[in-house]
């Protein structure tokens, strides 16, 4: 069965900062995707970056960018320059077909 | 194209009752993904089609529920004899080449 765990259930960081959201998996498939998702209060799932396992490069996207460790099966995400927009929880995911989400982490950014 | 667009937002039923509940992806996506999310968790996965063909239907909650895309258009998901326990937010998502969309979900609420 695949597992996504994200160990921090909120994180709270200064406006401008840097901040990195933790995320493991498990799983035994050998082509997947991994993502990270924000949904604020309004509740929509917005994608923030996506990763393709076979990829050895990491994805950036502007003030977001991942660290994944295949071996490790670890995917955070580093968000630097932290907006107050940045504010919502922040969801794991890993999968093909059917995605697997971990519990989230809650952003805090102190203004 | 708007992107995904679910029908109801909102829908309150009294526990017994059957609901359905609507979702058009965008109309490129050849896939659709229903998921179901409770508070405090990220969305648990039940079933998609790609196109109109369900590949995966075991991780529906129970023989309760039920999801059709009749014309690999919109689908549909119901759930027969409601239960308190079913109150939560669904969430479709379609996808292309595995660059998923979410839908802002249907709340239900069962009384």
């Amino acid at each position: 069965a695949q597992t996504v765990t994200q160990s921090q259930p909120e994180m709270s960081v200064q406006e401008a900062e840097t901040v990195t959201l933790s995320c493991t998996y498990d799983t035994s498939e050998s082509d997947y995707y991994l993502f990270w998702y924000k949904q604020p209060p309004s509740r929509q799932m917005i994608l923030v970056i996506r990763q393709e396992a076979y990829k050895q490069q990491n994805a950036t996207e502007n003030r977001f960018s991942v660290n994944f460790q295949k071996a490790a099966k670890s995917f955070s995400l580093k968000i630097s320059d932290s907006q107050l927009g940045d504010a919502a929880m922040y969801f794991c995911a890993q999968g093909s077909d059917g995605l697997t989400f971990g519990k989230g982490t809650h952003l805090i950014i102190q203004p | 194209d708007t992107g995904v667009s679910q029908d109801p937002r909102h829908k309150i039923t009294k526990r017994g009752q059957n609901v359905t509940f609507r979702c058009d992806p965008i109309s490129e996506h050849n896939r659709l993904y229903w998921y179901r999310q409770t508070l405090g968790q990220g969305p648990e996965f039940l079933t998609y089609f790609q196109n109109e063909a369900q590949l995966e239907k075991s991780r529906l909650l129970s023989d309760r529920f039920s999801a059709e895309r009749p014309k690999g258009s919109f689908s549909t998901l119901e759930i027969q004899r409601t239960e308190q326990g079913d109150s939560a937010m669904y969430l479709c998502a379609s996808s292309f080449n595995y660059g998923y969309t979410f839908g802002s979900g249907t709340r239900l609420t069962v009384v």
